[in-house]
């Protein structure tokens, strides 16, 4: 089976850092991203991941560790505009087919306070 | 210029009827999609073309029916709404076949 989980819901504070976690369980592994949702629009692409450490893109940093089927999401000097959903997404191979496929967790709901 | 536009962005519709929703991309991608983000934003893709070419056809009833006349276009036609269907659809694009997504502004169907 296919399971990739995050927590539902965070709360954080205007300024601070957080890290949103995302596990997962699938068969086979082919990289990793990160979208951000905004509600009631289209997801935007974050970063992507295919192999094990960190990738900073200005305030945002993605981490991977493959023996750990785990992944995290940091945002530093949160502003605002920053609450959205985060969406972690796990590339796969598509049975029987020579391509992959994404499988998407339910996303972390993340509201940024003053 | 919108890279990725689906049209229309709302439709409500009764139970049975047939309806289509149009996307296209101006980024010169070769490969599209359409995902389905259920109530519970959940995100799922349903298909996708690569060069014209079905690549991914998930377990999707066959009453939805992807057509691509040409790369910078995917339309999802469905017959036969149900209940069920309530859902909001993305079509997207990437350069290559599942690389960086660009996503359209989604259409919100309510089957009534």
């Amino acid at each position: 089976g296919q399971n990739i989980d995050q927590p539902t819901e965070m709360t954080a504070t205007e300024g601070a850092i957080v890290q949103i976690n995302c596990t997962y369980q699938t068969s086979g592994f082919n990289g990793l991203f990160w979208y951000q949702q905004h509600a009631g629009e289209a997801p935007t692409f974050l970063s992507y991941n295919v192999l094990d450490g960190l990738e900073e893109k200005g305030r945002f940093s993605s981490f991977l560790s493959r023996s750990k089927g785990y992944s995290y999401l940091l945002l530093k000097e949160l502003q605002m505009k920053d609450s959205a959903s985060y969406l972690c997404a796990v590339r796969v191979a598509y049975p029987g087919g020579a391509t992959n496929k994404l499988i998407f967790g339910t996303g972390t709901l993340l509201a940024v306070q003053p | 210029d919108t890279a990725v536009s689906q049209t229309p962005k709302y439709l409500v519709t009764q139970m049975g009827n047939d309806k289509s929703i149009k996307c296209e991309q101006n980024l010169g991608h070769d490969t599209m999609y359409w995902y389905k983000q259920d109530s519970k934003k959940f995100l799922k893709i349903m298909f996708s073309y690569n060069n014209k070419e079905l690549i991914i056809n998930e377990t999707v009833p066959n009453r939805f029916s992807p057509k691509s006349p040409d790369k910078a276009h995917l339309n999802l036609h469905i017959n036969s709404l149900e209940l069920g269907d309530s859902a909001v659809y993305f079509c997207a694009s990437s350069r290559v076949p599942n690389t960086e997504a660009f996503f359209g502004q989604g259409t919100r169907l309510t089957v009534v």
